[in-house]
């Protein structure tokens, strides 16, 4: 876990505010994820990223947005919160060209939006 | 709609039991098979994975069968123990790995 960090673990915002989660990694890796969990739905992606200049969107990113400042950092943002969007994010990294195709998951953000 | 259902939502087994957890698939394209393991507090961590083209694979307690005319897959802890329990998350993905579907998670408790 330490390979892959976030910042802050954990966060309480009010409906409306924009925030910004972070996420750094140590690995390398050139591809970079972000989820969201929430109890009886699992992990669902929302942008994910194979470098600087490629970013997709995932199964759930209204009302996300992303930015991959370098190889190493990608940051999720949240432009106006509202309460449905308090869950726990991860962050994650992966690399295929090492011949893995292991997903490396950061300690999560635990986010509440009231 | 989810790509990959998973059940059940939570198991509780006694200490030496077998634990079985069972995802099904619609998607015949996905082309690789992973189980993730979170601990509380924790993000998720490979545990085993598996290719289409093998039916089983084993690594020490742990074990993956693959049924690929059914659209199946399950893990198997054998010997279960405490230190066992956490969240277990079934996985599936293309043949690109560009991104991976998670099945809802099933919560596993082992009784000392």
């Amino acid at each position: 876990d330490a390979d892959v960090t976030q910042t802050p673990r954990n966060r309480i915002t009010k409906t409306g505010k924009r925030i910004m989660l972070e996420c750094s990694q140590t690995k390398g890796h050139d591809r970079m994820y972000w989820y969201r969990q929430d109890p009886g739905l699992g992990l669902r992606l929302i942008y994910y990223s194979f470098d600087v200049k490629d970013i997709n969107k995932g199964e759930i990113s209204d009302g996300y947005s992303v930015s991959r400042q370098a190889q190493a950092k990608f940051s999720l943002s949240l432009e106006s919160a509202i309460p449905n969007q308090t869950a726990l994010y991860f962050c994650a990294t992966s690399d295929p060209k090492t011949g893995s195709y292991e997903q490396y998951f950061g300690p999560g953000t635990r986010l509440t939006v009231t | 709609q989810q790509q990959v259902k998973q059940s059940p939502q939570s198991l509780i087994v006694q200490k030496g039991g077998i634990s079985i957890i069972n995802c099904a698939y619609e998607n015949t394209a996905f082309d690789y098979f992973p189980w993730y393991q979170q601990f509380p507090g924790k993000g998720p961590a490979l545990l085993i994975a598996i290719r289409p083209d093998v039916s089983e694979k084993k690594e020490g307690r742990f074990t993956i069968s693959f049924n690929k005319s059914a659209k199946q897959f399950s893990l198997h802890i054998m010997d279960s123990q405490p230190g066992d329990s956490a969240t277990y998350f079934c996985a599936a993905s293309l043949h690109d790995f560009n991104k991976f579907y998670f099945g809802s998670g099933t919560k596993l408790n082992v009784k000392p």
